[in-house]
This record gives C-alpha cells, structure tokens and sequence, in this order.
C-alpha cells in the first residue's frame, strides 16, 4: 500500500532556483493538501485542492504554485528559491466526511515530508 | 490572535503520570478537533479526533472539547518513555473549512 508518496525527501537548493515537490496519492482521495513545517512549529496549510482541475490558497501560499490535473498528483512549484523556504514539506489526502463536500481529519493520510534548504 | 494555540512546552512528566496537553482555538464555528503525535523527523499521526462536547476514551489518551470556552485538551494516562513526542492540536471547519493546526506541545516522558 503506497498512500501518499512525495518526492524528493531531500533537496538542497540555491537562491533563485526552482524546482517542483511530487505527490501522489493512490487512494482516489478527493482531497489533497500541501503543509510546511519550520523546525519546532507546527504544520502550515500552503495549498489545497478539493479535486482535479481546483486548487485554493492557504495560510501561506506566496512563493508557490500549484496544479491537480488529475485525481492523484498535486506537485507543488516553487519558483524563484528563498532561504525562507527553508523547511520540511508535507503533502497530505484525505476522502469526504460520511459523503458531505468536507474533509474528514480522521482521514488524512501524510507523506513522509521533503526536506528541503535554500542556501 | 492565532487561530489555534498550543503551549509550546516542553512538558516534563515522570513515567506513569497523566500528561494534561491543552489547546485553544479562535473560531467558534470550528466542527472538528484532533490531537496528532508527531515524532522527531516523522509525518504526524492521528491519535484522538473528537465533534462533541465532552469526553472521548480511547485506551490512555482520553480528548475533552469544550466549546463554549473554546478548548480542546489530551490527556495521556500512566505516560510512557515513548510517548514522548510533539503533539499537534489541529481544529477543522468554521470559517476557513480548512485543518488549521497549532505549534504543537513538546511532551517529554522521565524514565
């Protein structure tokens, strides 16, 4: 059982580069998440989607972009690196709660987190 | 004023004892609380959600919500050396319909 994969879980980048974190999910979750969390914080809601073709801002999107062309992939892009964005990534999905249009908490599956360094 | 908050800690208790973790939040329209563990260089775990008013058993952890006051707290009965981690309040719904989680609680457990 894979749930939900992300890669790469390292990544050391140079000011103003970019690149794109992978996440895949192979649980046909409507809901997919993407979260930072700094050393000794907790996790930060950057975007989220609620299914192929939507995607919302959270509490920190600046400095990120994101896509869901399909149920199963959410990359996340960050363009143009700062040492800012510094952290540890995690990509997350979970199904509706008893088949409303909400995400159940109980259901959210993590991946195991990129950690990535802007120098 | 943050939208949920967590004593950042850490907490020290000596094995055997209940550990008391709290959590405030500030929307009242909130709908859904959960507790996750999180160890050191790990994805968080689900260890308690709770809807209602009240309190919730699960084995040694029991969750308490109080709405009306806006606190949610985890209580670890007879605490163990590997429970030991951060543990990460998190509150769903209201106005935001999103999981906003707070900083997380350090709970250190003394042999």
């Amino acid at each position: 059982n894979a749930g939900v994969t992300q890669t790469p879980k390292f990544r050391i980048l140079k000011i103003g580069q970019s690149m794109t974190l992978q996440c895949t999910q192979d649980m046909n979750h409507n809901y997919m998440y993407w979260y930072r969390q700094d050393p000794g914080m907790g996790l930060k809601l950057i975007y989220y989607s609620v299914g192929a073709g939507i995607t919302d801002k959270g509490e920190v999107p600046n400095g990120y972009n994101v896509s869901r062309s399909t149920t199963e992939d959410f990359p996340l892009r960050l363009e143009l690196a700062a040492p800012s964005q510094t952290s540890v990534y995690f990509c997350a999905s979970s199904s509706p709660h008893e088949g409303l249009l909400l995400p159940s908490g109980n259901t959210i599956y993590f991946g195991e987190g990129s950690w990535l360094t802007v120098v | 004023q943050k939208e949920v908050e967590q004593n950042s800690g850490p907490l020290s208790v000596p094995e055997g004892a209940i550990a008391s973790l709290n959590c405030t939040y500030s929307d009242r329209g909130s709908q859904s609380f959960f507790w996750y563990r999180q160890y050191s260089g790990k994805s968080p775990e689900l260890i308690m959600f709770i809807y209602s008013n009240g309190d919730k058993e699960d084995g040694r952890f029991t969750a308490q919500l109080n709405k009306a006051s806006q606190y949610v707290s985890l209580l670890i009965r007879d605490s163990q050396p590997s429970d030991s981690a951060t543990y990460l309040c998190a509150v769903y719904g209201g106005a935001t319909n999103k999981l906003i989680f707070g900083t997380g609680t350090l709970l250190a457990v003394q042999p």
